[in-house]
């Protein structure tokens, strides 16, 4: 099956820099990668997502860039703010996997420095 | 609209009860998943619903879990003599249509969640 892992675990920037986080997945197959920003005790909300036929999203402050031949992904956040600070997920899955499920990388802890 | 809501929030179980977590998905969505989250961690999938049909149910880590969706709307997970490696976080999440098919469609909503703490 998919295992896909992020990295880092943890991430401390200051207000204005920019912020990335990477992800590798295992099954050739995945074709859909969305991207989850949850806050403390609350619900994962997508933030972005990206279909294995584009190699590059983008929206505002937020992008996404996919490569598929070495099966990894990554978010940047530029002009990172306080509110950004949250616990990111990146996610694989897709019909073609036969499991229609995402598979959840381990997050990692953004936080902001006012 | 309204999203995905779960009930109930909190759970405090004593081992060996049962427990019936309830999902009233986004209405009209087609896909109903659970997914369960340990403390630091990542979503982890536990079974999957297209409609009433239960498509996958590889994640269910025993057979004391047991997911319904009888009318194809809300789905209940019921956890049967509960144990303590049970205490996590139970999210659903629901999605417009099939998994896969592109267009925004498969975006996979998610509830609040129930917190289930097994003591």
């Amino acid at each position: 099956g998919e295992n896909v892992e992020q990295h880092p675990s943890t991430l401390s920037v200051q207000e204005g820099d920019s912020a990335v986080i990477k992800c590798t997945y295992s099954d050739s197959a995945s074709n859909y990668f969305p991207w989850y920003k949850q806050e403390l005790g609350k619900r994962p909300q997508l933030i972005i997502d990206i279909r294995s036929n584009v190699g590059e999203k983008k929206d505002q402050r937020i992008a996404v860039t996919l490569n598929k031949t070495a099966k990894h992904f990554s978010l940047h956040i530029t002009e990172t703010q306080p509110e950004d600070s949250a616990v990111y997920f990146c996610a694989g899955g897709g019909m073609d996997t036969g499991r229609r499920a995402l598979t959840f990388g381990s997050g990692t802890r953004l936080q902001v420095q006012p | 609209g309204a999203g995905v809501s779960q009930s109930p929030r909190y759970k405090v179980a004593k081992r060996g009860q049962d427990v019936a977590l309830r999902c009233d998905p986004i209405s009209g969505h087609v896909s109903l998943f659970w997914y369960q989250q340990a403390l630091g961690q990542g979503p982890e999938f536990l079974t999957y619903f297209q409609n009433e049909a239960q498509l996958d149910k590889s994640g269910l880590p025993s057979d004391r879990f047991f997911a319904e969706r009888p009318e194809g709307s809300v789905s209940t997970l019921k956890i049967q003599r509960t144990q303590q490696e049970d205490s996590a976080v139970y999210l659903c999440a629901s999605s417009l249509g099939l998994a896969g098919t592109g267009g925004g469609q498969e975006t996979q909503y998610f509830g609040p969640g129930t917190r289930l703490l097994v003591l």
